[in-house]
Order: structure tokens, then C-alpha cells, then sequence
């Protein structure tokens, strides 16, 4: 059963509109959650990270928001360009409940269009 | 630094086939990861190494798979034999500590894409 899920395989959006991606995590352990964005070709790169002792944090057009009770978790991408089209993960960790790994889940293709 | 490397990129084998995947971690990370992504279950961990010592092997899928990383500079991932359902991009990631948060986040390779007909 996967911990962390992210339900929209892909997502198609307009360009200099808002794209949000979101994430679900079953897991009471994950305490640290974490975005990596993905090219064709290339390997995963970290985007954003949040805390579970905060419920925001933001990085330049990029926005993480996190709801603790619904182990929920959105990444908003403000305006949205082109070159963010790519494939976005959604991963989970613990870092005081000790839980060792990383769990990815299976990613949201992002589009923009022009 | 050239970031992780991985060989081959590509890989396409006959089913029964010995594979054989390398990395080449970052220098001074002492966390070596390898994942598989597929269409059906995303980025999976298969296992990771802290300082060349294997710590967690339980995402690897069967005894056919099997990873070394007899030093700091080098780890391998090999399957034997190989069979069409282990046709996926695998990624090879190293870390300074566990990657697990924002301020020591893995790095990953560029991904060998493994074809097994």
C-alpha cells in the first residue's frame, strides 16, 4: 500500500495561472515532507521541503502548504511558466520519529501551456 | 563536481540476461541510493547504503536483484537474470547524510533506462 499518494497523474494548466499539486500520506511517522521536480531524461532535483511544525512555506513562485490532520499536503506554483512542466514527487520522511527513509510517491506530470 | 554517474543510460538485454547498473556517488556523501521508477508505482526504493555498509534492502523485489558498494566511489546494481517486468528507469541517488530534509536533500543521477525484451 503506497504512504505516499498523489491521486492526479498529470495536470494541465495555462500559463501564468496557479498549478497546485497535491499530496496525501498515510504514514503517522512523516514528520518532513519534500518536492523534487523531474526533466525527461535527467534524474529528480529537490524543489521545496516543509516541516511538520510549520504549515507554509514559500520559495520564490513555489509554496508548499501542509494540513497536518488530513495528511495533506499542496505545492502552488504561481505564475505557472513553461519550463515548469515537468514531473513533480511528492516525498515523505521522518526526522524525529526516526523514520529512516524517504518515501516518494508516484508523481504528477505537470504541462503548462504557452 | 559532475554530480552522480551512472552507466550505462541505456541498457536493452534478452530476458535471462545478466544486468549490471553503476554509480558513482558525489564525493564526500555517505548515502548511496538506488530507486526504480515505473509508470505504476513511481520512484521505489530498492536500497540504500550508509558509508558502504547496506542498511536497508527491503524494497529490493526478489533474490534476483542484488546491489554491492565495495567502496565510497562506486556501487553496482545487478540483476540476474533479468525478465521483461524489470524494464524501468533506475536511479542512483547519494546524500551527505539521509536526505531527508531540506538542507541535505538527495542528488540524484541522470538514470539508466533498462529495457528487458
Amino acid at each position: 500500500d503506497q504512504q505516499v499518494k498523489q491521486n492526479s497523474p498529470s495536470l494541465s494548466v495555462q500559463e501564468g495561472r496557479i498549478s497546485i499539486l497535491n499530496c496525501d500520506y498515510t504514514n503517522s511517522m512523516f514528520d518532513y515532507f519534500l518536492w523534487y521536480k523531474k526533466y525527461p531524461a535527467e534524474g529528480p532535483t529537490f524543489l521545496i521541503s516543509i516541516s511538520s511544525i510549520k504549515d507554509k512555506n514559500e520559495d520564490g513562485r513555489f509554496t508548499v502548504f501542509l494540513n497536518k490532520s488530513a495528511k495533506h499536503l499542496s505545492l502552488h506554483i504561481v505564475p505557472s511558466q513553461p519550463g515548469d512542466s515537468a514531473v513533480y514527487f511528492c516525498a515523505a520522511s521522518g526526522l524525529k520519529t526516526s523514520y529512516d527513509k524517504v518515501i516518494f510517491g508516484p508523481g504528477t506530470s505537470l504541462s503548462v501551456i504557452p | 563536481d559532475a554530480g552522480v554517474i551512472q552507466s550505462p543510460r541505456h541498457e536493452v538485454t534478452e530476458m535471462g540476461q545478466e544486468v549490471t547498473l553503476r554509480c558513482k556517488p558525489i564525493s564526500g556523501h555517505d548515502y548511496l541510493f538506488w530507486y526504480r521508477q515505473t509508470m505504476m508505482r513511481g520512484l521505489e526504493l530498492l536500497i540504500y547504503f550508509n558509508n558502504n555498509v547496506p542498511i536497508d534492502d527491503s524494497g529490493m523485489p526478489e533474490d534476483r536483484f542484488s546491489a554491492k558498494m565495495p567502496n565510497a566511489s562506486f556501487s553496482t546494481l545487478k540483476i540476474q537474470p533479468s525478465e521483461p517486468r524489470d524494464s524501468a528507469v533506475y536511479f542512483c541517488a547519494s546524500s551527505i547524510l539521509g536526505g531527508r530534509r531540506g538542507t541535505d536533500t538527495q542528488y540524484f543521477g541522470p538514470g539508466t533506462r533498462l529495457t528487458v525484451l
